[in-house]
């Protein structure tokens, strides 16, 4: 499975955008990037998903470098509902397995 | 619209006792079904995951074992739980490709004593 890298944790206050990174140097051509977030104690949530172009949901954007090689979460205005634990993932889509494979996610902390 | 039940929410054991944990998905059909854990403070480690009745693909050999004995039924089991089998586990499913979302349930907390 291609692998994803993200950072350990980050940090925002309250009402600012947050960019969260993630790095997929070796995504393939069928590969989607998939985001999701879990709170404590909870399942995790699905937030955005893309290929090739930027996409843009209720809950957040999702910005694809043009290499495919990168991609960022942004959250537009961060709200304390926002702390959680966010997953970059790939999924390929060119098979009916699917199967996501979570790493270690950023653990981003919001401050009033 | 799809939901996905999951139960119990928790769930103490002691040792070498057997396992069972069912999660099933309504409002679907030939879904992909995952069974995840959780060890406190890591991420989430797939543990099996099924593309029909009858067929699992396990990530990592372990002590568990996991059958879908029908479309949306999906169980995860254990002859002898060992103390390392505590965590909280997570029953997903997703339609059939990648480029769609998946979707969990609330989780299993286990605590094997």
């Amino acid at each position: 499975d291609a692998k994803t890298t993200q950072p350990n944790s980050m940090e925002s206050n309250e009402e600012e955008p947050v960019h969260l990174p993630c790095n997929h140097s070796t995504i393939s051509g069928t590969d989607y990037i998939h985001w999701y977030r879990q709170l404590p104690s909870q399942g995790p949530e699905y937030v955005i998903h893309g290929l090739t172009s930027n996409v843009n949901n209720r809950m957040a954007s999702l910005a694809i470098a043009e290499d495919r090689k990168s991609s960022t979460l942004i959250l537009h205005r961060a709200t304390l509902r926002d702390a959680a634990v966010y997953y970059c993932i790939l999924r390929d889509g060119g098979t009916s397995y699917g199967k996501l494979t979570f790493g270690q996610g950023t653990i981003l902390t919001v401050h009033p | 619209s799809q939901t996905i039940h999951q139960w119990p929410a928790t769930l103490v054991q002691p040792v070498g006792s057997p396992l069972s944990l069912e999660c099933t998905v309504e409002g679907t059909s030939n879904p992909n079904l995952y069974w995840y854990r959780q060890a406190a403070g890591r991420g989430l480690q797939l543990l099996f995951y099924s593309v029909g009745i009858g067929q699992i693909s396990s990530e990592v050999p372990q002590n568990l074992s996991a059958s879908r004995p029908q479309d949306r039924q999906f169980i995860l089991s254990s002859k002898k739980l060992l103390l390392s089998d505590s965590g909280f586990y997570l029953c997903a499913w997703s339609a059939r490709l990648g480029n769609t979302e998946a979707f969990f349930g609330q989780g299993t907390r286990l605590t094997v004593v």
